[in-house]
């Protein structure tokens, strides 16, 4: 059964980089099958995608994020990781990790069919 | 801001049949898949409709999607009180590079 899992820090201080790690089960991160990305949620709002990673290595940023975050891929250990930037407050959230199935090398449509059970990260000093 | 518009709240009784709009433009919706979200309160988003309006597998047929130029919808039949949740329409953006979700709206069933 496939599984993904968030870890990381549930506290970051403002101006300093917030990092997660997906740990992935049952499928290999490496499959030409699939892509993987990074989805958040503020408390008692809605979803916001924050970017894709597909299979080649090619990334797909959230243009509003996007020179503040950065993705990578440890095969070894089947993860995959977030890092975002000099956090604020607006970056608090439920983050979630997600298997995405219709990337392409030009598009990566948001047909995420596996979930991780999200991790929430609060930025406070 | 979200660059999908959903309303944000929608009801109805149990046995009835409900509609949830998504209304997007050309560079989204207008030329892009549709996918549907499904959240339970506390839990994870479930992918509920993918490619405009496939169910994917163990989601009931109860469950269908739509779309129509620039928007989309999320119709919901033979309502039952466990189908109260939050629900999402997604797609991708080919102007903005970027997958963009609608606000959510919030089914209560009566």
């Amino acid at each position: 059964q496939l599984q993904l899992q968030e870890s990381g820090p549930g506290l970051v201080k403002p101006s300093e980089t917030l990092s997660l790690t997906c740990t992935v089960s049952a499928v290999s991160i490496s499959s030409s099958s699939y892509s993987w990305g990074w989805i958040r949620q503020p408390p008692g709002k809605g979803l916001e995608w924050i970017g894709s990673l597909y299979y080649s290595g090619s990334t797909y940023y959230n243009p509003s994020l996007k020179s503040r975050i950065s993705f990578s891929v440890h095969t070894s250990k089947n993860q995959f990781s977030l890092r975002l930037s000099s956090v604020t407050a607006a970056d608090t959230a439920i983050y979630y990790c997600a298997r995405q199935l219709d990337c392409t090398s030009t598009s990566c449509s948001p047909d995420f069919d596996y979930w991780g059970q999200g991790t929430l990260v609060t930025v406070s000093s | 801001q979200s660059m999908l518009t959903q309303p944000p709240s929608a009801s109805g009784t149990p046995g009835q049949r409900v509609t949830i709009s998504c209304s997007g433009s050309s560079s989204n919706i207008g030329s892009n898949s549709v996918y549907w979200y499904q959240q339970l309160p506390g839990t994870a988003p479930k992918l509920l409709i993918y490619r405009t309006n496939q169910r994917p597998s163990g989601v009931p047929d109860r469950f269908s999607g739509s779309k129509s130029g620039t928007s989309a919808s999320l119709a919901i039949s033979e309502l039952r009180s466990e189908d109260e949740a939050d629900y999402y329409c997604a797609a991708w953006d080919d102007s903005l590079t970027r997958s963009v979700f609608g606000g959510g709206t919030k089914l209560t069933v009566l």
